[in-house]
C-alpha cells in the first residue's frame, strides 16, 4: 500500500529540547513538503523539498531543520529555537516538482507536538 | 504577499441541501486551484483540482472558477452528514512551486 507515514503521533517536549519528526513515503514522489496547522488556521509552509540533497525554506523555517538524504525520507527537527512549537505538523508530497501536480499533495496523518 | 481568504463558517446546510463554500485570492498569476477536505483531527485529502475558467463536475462536487473575480468555489450537491467537515482551498502561481492554502470554512451538515 503506497503512503506517507509520520510518526510518532503524538509527542510531549519540554520546553529546550530538540525532537525530530519523521515522514515517509513510498510513492516515489520527488517534491517533500512539511507543513504546519493550528487551530483555526490553514496550513503554513515551513520546508520543501523537490530533490534528494536539497530544500528550500518555506514561510515559517526559523526554529526549525529538515534534511533529504534518502527520496523516501524528509525529517524535520523542532528546535529549542522555535519559540511556540505546540501544533499539529503534516507531512506531504507530490509527484512533480514543477507545473501543475505540484499542487496535488498527498498527506501523512499527522504529528501533534505538545511542549509542556 | 499572497493571500487566499475563506469564510471560516461554520457554514450549516441541511441533509440533501447544496452546500456552497467560497475562496477568493489575492495573486493575479494564480494558475492552479484546489480544494482540500479536512475531517477533525485528520489529515488534508485533494478533492477537487481546477485550472482553467468555468465547472469542473466530480461526483456531487463541482468546483467553480472565475480568474476574471480572483474567485473559485466549491459546490456539494446532495450534501450528507459525512460531508461534515473543513475545506480548504488552496492557490499555486505560476512558476512558484508553492501552495498558499486559505483557513478554511467548516461546513455542518445537519440530518
Amino acid at each position: 500500500d503506497g503512503g506517507i507515514t509520520q510518526s510518532p503521533k503524538y509527542l510531549f517536549r519540554k520546553e529546550g529540547q530538540n525532537v525530530t519528526l519523521s515522514c515517509e513515503q513510498n510513492l516515489n514522489h520527488d517534491a517533500m513538503y512539511w507543513y504546519r496547522q493550528d487551530p483555526g488556521q490553514g496550513l503554513r509552509l515551513i520546508y520543501y523539498s523537490q530533490i534528494v540533497n536539497d530544500f528550500q525554506k518555506g514561510d515559517i523555517a526559523e526554529g526549525y531543520s529538515v534534511s533529504r538524504e534518502k527520496k523516501e525520507s524528509f525529517p524535520l527537527t523542532v528546535t529549542s529555537a522555535q519559540k511556540n512549537p505546540t501544533a499539529f505538523y503534516l507531512c506531504a508530497s507530490s509527484p512533480g516538482t514543477s507545473g501543475r501536480n505540484t499542487g496535488e499533495l498527498f498527506f501523512g496523518e499527522g504529528s501533534r507536538l505538545t511542549v509542556l | 504577499q499572497k493571500e487566499v481568504e475563506q469564510n471560516s463558517g461554520p457554514l450549516s446546510v441541511p441533509e440533501g441541501a447544496i452546500a456552497s463554500l467560497n475562496c477568493t485570492y489575492s495573486d493575479r498569476v494564480s494558475q492552479s486551484f484546489f480544494w482540500y477536505r479536512q475531517y477533525s483531527g485528520k489529515s488534508p485529502e485533494l478533492i477537487m483540482s481546477i485550472y482553467s475558467n468555468g465547472d469542473k463536475e466530480d461526483g456531487r462536487f463541482t468546483a467553480q472558477l472565475n480568474k476574471a473575480s480572483q474567485y473559485v468555489s466549491l459546490l456539494i450537491r446532495d450534501s450528507q452528514p459525512s460531508d461534515s467537515a473543513t475545506y480548504l482551498c488552496a492557490v499555486q502561481s505560476w512558476g512558484y512551486n508553492k501552495l498558499i492554502f486559505g483557513a478554511g470554512t467548516r461546513l455542518a451538515v445537519h440530518p
